[in-house]
């Protein structure tokens, strides 16, 4: 079955911190698709990241990096020099070859950066 | 334009009453969908149309009624909600094997 744990369920920061958030996945597939969505207070979700199975390169994207493990199958998510604009909720999500419109979601971390 | 659009924003019904949410994008995307989410949850999927058939329905119950008239467009027509069913309801659209979904802003529904 497939899932997604995400285990900090609020985390507070002062701006300029580092932080990171972590995601733990579950699957039997060997192709799968992982993502990293943003959720402001206006409830829009903002597509962030995908990766997929095969592609375990780290990224990075300005302040953001992402950092993908399949041996300890984790995809945790790192803001560095946080900035009030960044406090949102934070879901990692799942999809697998075979159900590859349906998207599996974690619990999401709520991040409070304080300025 | 990465757009995916909701109406209506907000909306307050009656247990009795009849309403539609509706989505539109026009990025092409042969998939869409409905998202229902609870305050404090993830969003949990109700329906997947893809290429205008409807391809999943997460045992939804039947007071919810998805409509895929054409390849921009999504309705969810609603009938004798419960209070339960308040939430907020986000319709995203994806390309068919990319994958990554595009969420509207949703739209906050209250039954009362």
């Amino acid at each position: 079955a497939q899932k997604v744990t995400q285990a900090q369920t609020e985390i507070s920061v002062v701006e300029k911190e580092d932080v990171t958030l972590d995601c733990v996945y579950e699957t039997r597939d060997t192709t799968y698709y992982l993502f990293w969505y943003k959720q402001p207070p206006s409830g829009e979700l903002v597509f962030l990241i995908r990766r997929n199975s095969f592609d375990e390169q780290n990224e990075i994207s300005g302040r953001y990096s992402w950092n993908f493990q399949k041996s300890t199958s984790s995809f945790n998510f790192t803001i560095t020099a946080s900035q009030v604009v960044d406090s949102a909720v934070y879901f990692c999500a799942l999809s697998d070859l075979y159900n590859f419109n349906k998207f599996y979601f974690g619990s999401g971390t709520k991040l409070n950066v304080k300025p | 334009d990465t757009e995916v659009t909701q109406t209506p924003k907000h909306l307050v019904m009656g247990m009795t009453n009849k309403k539609s949410l509706k989505c539109e994008q026009h990025m092409g995307h042969r998939a869409m969908y409905w998202y229902k989410q609870k305050a404090k949850k993830p969003p949990e999927l109700m329906f997947v149309y893809s290429y205008e058939k409807l391809s999943i329905n997460e045992s939804v119950p039947s007071r919810f009624s998805p409509e895929c008239p054409n390849s921009s467009l999504l309705n969810l027509h609603l009938h004798a909600l419960q209070p339960e069913d308040s939430a907020l309801y986000l319709c995203a659209s994806s390309q068919e094997r990319t994958t990554e979904a595009f969420f509207g802003q949703g739209t906050r529904l209250t039954v009362v």
